[in-house]
């Protein structure tokens, strides 16, 4: 068990619709990370969060939103969703090192997978 | 942000050695090589990190040459259960953001 809580695991939409994927991280972990498996592909970088702030950005499509609350959860907001946005979504949460931003361990979720039919 | 270069697939028999070998020439002076291993359906899991020399715990030991412009997972005595993607990721000291960011990793296959 990493400490990193994703929630719902399965869900299944139409297109069009939108979602809401749920992530809790490790206790203490400031940093909050989402990416975006397809089937048989790599992971790509989404959304990164520390602290409640949007820290990094990599190719998140302008449909999809996310957020950090000040409990440090963080929610992935999936709108007018298609077909190909079918994958598993994960979140990873890691501490920052102090004066080590060179050394970052994360810890992820067992993800969720969205299928849209 | 340093990007890595490792070999797409590797296949091994059980009971080997594996060495997988990643590329960074542009590692950044602050900069730590982390591995993660990727099982079908599941978040990557952290192995093993560091920064310098050789580092070893209980699942695999990394060496890293002196000028860390390479890093190279061994994985001792590999069993069916091996078999998964593993990445190699370099720290993101300059921009200070700890980004993560992961390469197309590498599939090892054991092979009984």
């Amino acid at each position: 068990d990493s400490g990193v809580t994703q929630t719902p695991k399965h869900l299944i939409t139409a297109t069009g619709q939108r979602v809401t994927l749920r992530c809790s991280p490790r206790s203490g972990d400031l940093s909050v990370y989402w990416y975006q498996q397809s089937l048989d592909q790599g992971l790509q970088f989404l959304i990164q969060y520390y602290n409640g702030e949007e820290r990094a950005k990599g190719n998140i499509l302008e449909r999809f939103s996310a957020q950090q609350f000040p409990d440090l959860h963080s929610e992935l907001n999936l709108s007018s969703l298609e077909l190909g946005d079918s994958a598993l979504y994960f979140c990873a949460s890691s501490a920052i090192h102090r004066g080590q931003e060179g050394r970052t361990e994360a810890f992820f979720g067992q993800g969720t997978r969205l299928t849209v039919v | 942000l340093a990007k890595t270069t490792q070999p797409i697939s590797m296949d091994s028999y059980e009971g080997q050695e594996v060495n997988i070998t990643c590329s960074h020439n542009n590692i950044a002076t602050n900069d730590y090589i982390t591995w993660y291993q990727q099982f079908p359906s599941q978040g990557p899991r952290f192995i093993i990190q560091g920064y310098k020399t050789k580092v070893k715990n209980e699942v695999a030991s990394l060496f890293i040459p002196a000028d860390r412009k390479s890093s190279t997972l061994s994985l001792p005595r590999v069993s069916l259960s091996d078999t998964a993607v593993y990445y190699c990721l370099v720290g993101d000291s300059q921009t200070g953001a700890n980004n993560l960011f992961f390469g197309t990793g590498t599939r090892l296959t054991v092979i009984p």
